[in-house]
């Protein structure tokens, strides 16, 4: 089955090491999205990609990096975590483009823990 | 700016009981609305979204959410609820224009009683 796929769904890191999370999707989607979830939260926008056009939210602290090395994965880099780093890391997809009614597919998210 | 607003944090229903999940959205300009399910340690699923045409709208699990322009809302309902139900719902709505972000509502968890 086609599917937007996230690796590792449960990721400890220590404050201060750099950590990757990881998407991958087999729905050939040219668009990807990046979502932070705090707990009990709404999620929240960090950055999407239009094929390989990254679009930065104003808001999305200078840690997070992203990368999309081709149409099938992107990778979601923090380069020094802090505590308040922690929470569910969801990536989502859609096709045709940015047109508003493109229905977004999310993968089941990775969940930081950071000690 | 388009904002959404879900009355309630938490919902509780007995098992057969209606479902209503309250949504209200401000948007400058007309704008596209959507529910998504989120069941616990998983992503988002859409349940049903509201684009143009009849503002009754029927999605997957036998949800389905009226848009009132008039009232600014976008509801959701069920009219019996079961337990496989209980999770976490948001509304979300993007503007048709443009290229802005979708924006989520807080959500509301629904637990369902036996």
């Amino acid at each position: 089955d086609a599917m937007v796929i996230q690796n590792p769904r449960y990721q400890v890191t220590q404050f201060g090491k750099p950590v990757t999370l990881s998407c991958s999707q087999t729905l050939n989607h040219n668009v990807m999205y990046w979502y932070q979830q705090k707990s009990s939260q709404a999620p929240k926008l960090l950055f999407h990609y239009y094929d390989k056009d990254f679009n930065n939210e104003a808001d999305t602290p200078d840690n997070f990096q992203s990368r999309r090395p081709n149409t099938s994965f992107c990778f979601l880099d923090i380069r020094s975590p802090g505590l308040g780093d922690a929470a569910m890391y969801l990536c989502a997809t859609s096709s045709g483009g940015l047109h508003p009614t493109d229905t977004q597919y999310f993968g089941p998210g990775t969940r930081l823990t950071v000690l | 700016a388009q904002s959404v607003t879900q009355l309630g944090s938490h919902v509780s229903v007995s098992e057969g009981a209606l479902v209503l999940l309250r949504c209200n959205y401000s948007s400058s300009v007309p704008p596209y609305l959507f529910w998504y399910v989120q069941y616990p340690n998983q992503g988002l699923q859409l349940l049903l979204k509201y684009t143009t045409g009849a503002t009754l709208v029927k999605g997957i699990n036998g949800f389905e959410a009226e848009f009132k322009k008039s009232e600014t809302s976008f509801h959701l309902t069920k009219p019996s609820a079961h337990m496989s139900d209980a999770a976490e719902y948001f509304c979300a709505v993007i503007q048709n224009s443009g290229n802005t972000p979708l924006v989520f509502g807080k959500g509301t968890r629904l637990s369902v009683i036996a």
